[in-house]
């Protein structure tokens, strides 16, 4: 099974800022990696696909990156409707799909 | 506008069964492989099973693996979820998927989700 490590477990910034959120697979996984997003008491969206793909309606402040076992998140300047969790997933085992254990951002 | 709804969901003893089910509108529903996924109470996201979008392709997540079964009526542009000989691990909101393409890679609109607590 393809593990998937998340780092840092919470992000603290404040709105501007920008957030940088690190994804980690224990054996590569080329670019078959997705980035999504989970506010409080609502399910996740996508965000990217395919390591770098921003999903339809996505602003361009978010952008992902890497390939192999090393993937990042970048949100240029965060808004405050931005605050959540943040989760990977990779689809390189398929067909058994993992997700990473999430990076919250909240609110400094 | 893509809607998926889940229902289904409810309090089951330990043992028991319970099927979900997933109403899908305003996409061609028998073109997208569709998944279930669950979150336990403050946990992460699990991926529980997915199914092609012609049925041909399923598999499941080893924890549920012989008791769980998805299937899909594109009839009825309906999804389920089979839970039998569930356990009190199993508690947890189970969400209805749909994914980008026919196979089930990456998760692009998700339902609301439905409870499923199981306890004695």
């Amino acid at each position: 099974e393809i593990v998937l490590t998340q780092s840092p477990a919470t992000l603290s910034l404040s709105p501007g800022e920008r957030a940088t959120l690190s994804c980690r697979a224990s054996q590569s996984v080329s670019n078959s990696l997705a980035w999504y997003q989970q506010k409080p008491g609502q399910a996740p969206r996508l965000l990217i696909s395919d390591a770098s793909n921003r999903a339809t309606g996505i602003p361009a402040r978010f952008s992902g990156s890497g390939s192999g076992t090393d993937f990042t998140l970048t949100i240029s300047s965060l808004e405050p409707e931005d605050f959540g969790i943040y989760y990977c997933q990779q689809r390189s085992s398929w067909p058994l799909l993992t997700f990473g254990g999430g990076t919250k951002v909240e609110i400094k | 506008e893509v809607q998926l709804l889940e229902s289904g969901g409810g309090l089951v003893q330990p043992g028991g069964s319970l099927r979900l089910s997933c109403a899908a509108s305003g996409f061609s529903f028998s073109s997208h492989a569709m998944t279930w996924v669950r979150q336990a109470p403050g946990k992460g996201l699990e991926w529980v099973s997915g199914i092609s979008s012609s049925g041909g392709s399923i598999n499941y997540a080893d924890s549920v693996k012989g008791r769980f079964t998805i299937s899909r009526d594109s009839s009825k542009n309906t999804l389920y979820l089979q839970l039998d000989s569930l356990r009190v691990e199993d508690t947890a909101v189970y969400y209805c998927v749909k994914c980008l393409g026919y196979q089930y890679y990456y998760m692009d609109v998700w339902g609301k989700g439905t409870t499923v607590t199981v306890s004695s």
